[in-house]
């Protein structure tokens, strides 16, 4: 069965700064698809960035981009120029290529902006 | 813009009693899917519907639950005699087929007392 750990449970960072959440994963899988997802506070869930484990190019999305790295199983993300609407629990999830789409989520980091 | 939502947003109900959530997806999404997220958690698979078919149903999802997508629209998870151990959110997401992302409602929290 497919894991996914987030080893951080809380990362703090102050305004305008850098920071990095890590994500590691198992998986016996070649075909395979990885995911940044921001829960804001009593908000839903949104897809932050996706990486497609075929692909050797990190994935970017504007201030957000990620760190594959397909050997190692490792897969993090960046927050560049952190703004306090970072602010929020993140989660990295899995999901196996095919047609079952289901997600396998960490367990979160919960990422405070300081001011 | 009509998202993925869910009703109701709150559920307090005492043990042994029967609820149910639903959840209407984007309109075009031809995929769903239900979660649990438990506090201090990340989300948990229960079950996915494509179209009307329910395809898979996750070791999670006791006899005592059920989940329904009549004519491949809205969908309902029931929970019959509620235990303290189901309260948890219970998310519900959509997509495409295949999906590029999964969009998620904005979930249905639920305290068994």
């Amino acid at each position: 069965a497919q894991t996914v750990t987030q080893s951080q449970p809380e990362m703090s960072v102050q305004e305008a700064e850098t920071v990095t959440l890590s994500c590691t994963y198992d998986t016996s899988e070649s075909d395979y698809y990885l995911f940044w997802y921001k829960q804001p506070p009593s908000r839903q869930m949104i897809l932050v960035i996706r990486q497609e484990a075929y692909k050797q190019q990190n994935a970017t999305e504007n201030r957000f981009s990620v760190n594959f790295q397909k050997a190692a199983k490792s897969f993090s993300l960046k927050i560049s120029d952190s703004q306090l609407g970072d602010a929020a629990m993140y989660f990295c999830a899995y999901r196996r290529g095919g047609s079952n789409y289901k997600l396998t989520f960490g367990k979160g980091t919960l990422l405070t902006v300081n001011p | 813009d009509t998202g993925v939502s869910q009703n109701p947003r709150h559920k307090i109900t005492k043990r042994g009693q029967n609820v149910t959530f639903r959840c209407d997806p984007i309109s075009e999404h031809n995929r769903l899917y239900w979660y649990r997220q438990t506090l201090g958690q990340g989300p948990e698979f229960l079950t996915y519907f494509q179209n009307e078919a329910q395809l898979e149903k996750s070791r999670l999802l006791s006899d005592r639950f059920s989940a329904e997508r009549p004519k491949g629209s809205f969908s309902t998870l029931e929970i019959q005699r509620t235990e303290q151990g189901d309260s948890a959110m219970y998310l519900c997401a959509s997509s495409l087929d295949p999906p590029n992302e999964q969009f998620f409602g904005p979930g249905t929290r639920l305290t068994v007392l």
